[in-house]
């Protein structure tokens, strides 16, 4: 059981690349979060996904798109990298009761 | 809106007790307060929730007041092991069946030998 498994650990993109940031879960969870973490500060949610087919945007959801194709995998897409989306990525499945397991993290540097 | 005050940062001795508090003047009725850690810049791991009543785990206490407009982290022997930020964090409701986990920015405690 590996619990909450986030692919790549660090990333480097240039200002204007596009990559996928990938998130899986063995868990069986229906609800999974994306959030960033910028220096000093807590986690704030990008978008979520309350079950296979269906997501919706959290506090801070542009220049991102998800999609949930299956109950395991939740990746998220950066469209066009901008210096702003530097950010430590942490992707997060809800078991019951209400308790979010979260992954080890995605370090991304866009320069 | 963070929802939640806690102080940037407290000392512990190895070995004591460490007490955490955290303020959430503004929290609603069926509105959960938990309360993760996050060490080294690790993805943060569940410790505690609580509604009204007082909690106890394996990990640590939570003591919430009976107005629900505080509450306190209690690690009763912490050990070097501990050291991390400490989230405390509002579970409130968003949309549909979705719950919201509002995030500040933490106590970081330092346990020292």
């Amino acid at each position: 059981n590996a619990g909450v498994t986030q692919t790549p650990k660090f990333q480097v993109l240039k200002t204007g690349q596009s990559m996928t940031l990938q998130c899986a879960q063995d868990m069986n969870h229906e609800y999974m979060s994306w959030y960033r973490q910028d220096p000093g500060m807590g986690l704030r949610l990008i978008h979520y996904s309350v079950g296979a087919g269906i997501t919706d945007q959290g506090e801070v959801p542009n220049g991102y798109n998800v999609s949930r194709s299956t109950t395991e995998d939740f990746p998220l897409r950066l469209l066009s990298a901008a210096p702003s989306q530097t950010s430590v990525y942490f992707c997060a499945s809800r078991g019951v009761p209400d308790t979010q397991y979260f992954g080890p993290g995605t370090r991304l540097t866009v320069l | 809106d963070a929802k939640t005050t806690q102080p940037t940062s407290m000392d512990c001795a190895e070995g004591r007790a460490a007490n955490l508090p955290c303020n959430h003047s503004t929290i609603s009725g069926n509105e959960y307060v938990y309360w993760y850690r996050q060490i080294h810049s690790q993805g943060p791991q569940y410790i505690i929730h609580g509604l009204k009543n007082n909690e106890t785990n394996e990990m640590a206490s939570l003591i919430i007041t009976e107005d629900r407009k505080s509450s306190t982290l209690i690690l009763p022997h912490a050990t070097l092991r501990d050291t991390a930020v400490y989230y405390c964090i509002v579970r409130v409701h968003w949309v549909d069946n979705f719950n919201k986990f509002y995030f500040g920015s933490g106590t970081k405690l330092n346990v020292k030998p």
